[in-house]
C-alpha cells in the first residue's frame, strides 16, 4: 500500500540530546512537510522540501534541522537548542507542485524525560 | 498575514444530524481549500479539498467555499459516531516560485456524535 510511514510512534529525549524522527513516503511525491501540533495550537509548518537536496524554513525552524538526501526520505532533527520539544511531529506529502492536497503520516509523539 | 480562524469546540450533535463546520480566514491569496479528519493519536486524513470557490459533494460530504466571504464549510449529513474525530481546515497560497508553501490549518474542531 502506498503511505507515509513515520517512526517511532513515541520517542523520549534527554536534555541535552539531538533526536531524529523518521518520515518515509512510497507515494512518489516530490513534496515533504514537517509539522508541528500542539493542543489548542492547530498545526504549525516546520520546514518543506520541494526537490531532493532543497529544503526552506517554515513558521517554526529554530532548533530543527532536516535534510533531503532521497526523494523518499525526509528526516527531521529535533536540536537541543529547541527548548520545548515536546509535541505531536506530523510528516506529509503531496504532488508537484507543492500546492496539491497533503497526505500525512501516524506521527511521533516526542517528549522530555 | 496567515491566519484562519476555526471554533474548537467540542460541537456535540445527536447522530443522523447535519453537521456544519465552518472557517474564516484573512489572507485574500488562498486558492486552495481542504477539510482533514483527525482521529486521537494519527495523522490528519485528506477529507475533501476545492480549489478556488464553489461547492464539492462526495458522498456524505460536502465542502463548500465563498472566497468573497472568506469563509469555508463542511457539511456532513446523516452523521454517524464513527464521523466523532477533529476537523481540521487548511489552506494554501501560491508562492512566487509557482509552488506552494505549506498549508495554514485551522486549529481544528472537536466534533462529537451521540448514538
Amino acid at each position: 500500500d502506498g503511505g507515509i510511514t513515520q517512526s517511532p510512534k513515541y520517542l523520549f529525549r534527554k536534555e541535552g540530546q539531538n533526536v531524529t524522527l523518521s518520515c518515509e513516503q512510497n507515494l512518489n511525491h516530490d513534496a515533504m512537510y514537517w509539522y508541528r501540533q500542539d493542543p489548542g495550537q492547530g498545526l504549525r509548518l516546520i520546514y518543506y522540501s520541494q526537490i531532493v537536496n532543497d529544503f526552506q524554513k517554515g513558521d517554526i525552524a529554530e532548533g530543527y534541522s532536516v535534510s533531503r538526501e532521497k526523494k523518499e526520505s525526509f528526516p527531521l532533527t529535533v536540536t537541543s537548542a529547541q527548548k520545548n520539544p515536546t509535541a505531536f511531529y506530523l510528516c506529509a506529502s503531496s504532488q508537484a507542485p507543492a500546492d496539491w492536497p497533503q497526505h500525512f503520516g501516524d506521527g511521533t509523539r516526542l517528549s522530555i524525560l | 498575514q496567515k491566519e484562519v480562524e476555526q471554533d474548537p469546540g467540542p460541537l456535540s450533535v445527536p447522530e443522523g444530524a447535519i453537521v456544519s463546520l465552518n472557517c474564516t480566514y484573512s489572507n485574500s491569496a488562498f486558492q486552495y481549500f481542504m477539510w482533514y479528519r483527525q482521529y486521537s493519536r494519527k495523522g490528519p486524513e485528506l477529507l475533501m479539498y476545492t480549489y478556488s470557490s464553489g461547492n464539492k459533494e462526495d458522498g456524505r460530504f460536502t465542502a463548500q467555499v465563498d472566497k468573497s466571504s472568506k469563509y469555508i464549510s463542511l457539511f456532513i449529513r446523516d452523521s454517524q459516531p464513527s464521523d466523532s474525530a477533529t476537523y481540521l481546515c487548511a489552506m494554501s497560497a501560491p508562492n512566487s516560485g509557482g509552488g506552494a508553501d505549506g498549508l495554514t490549518f485551522g486549529k481544528g474542531t472537536h466534533l462529537i456524535i451521540q448514538p
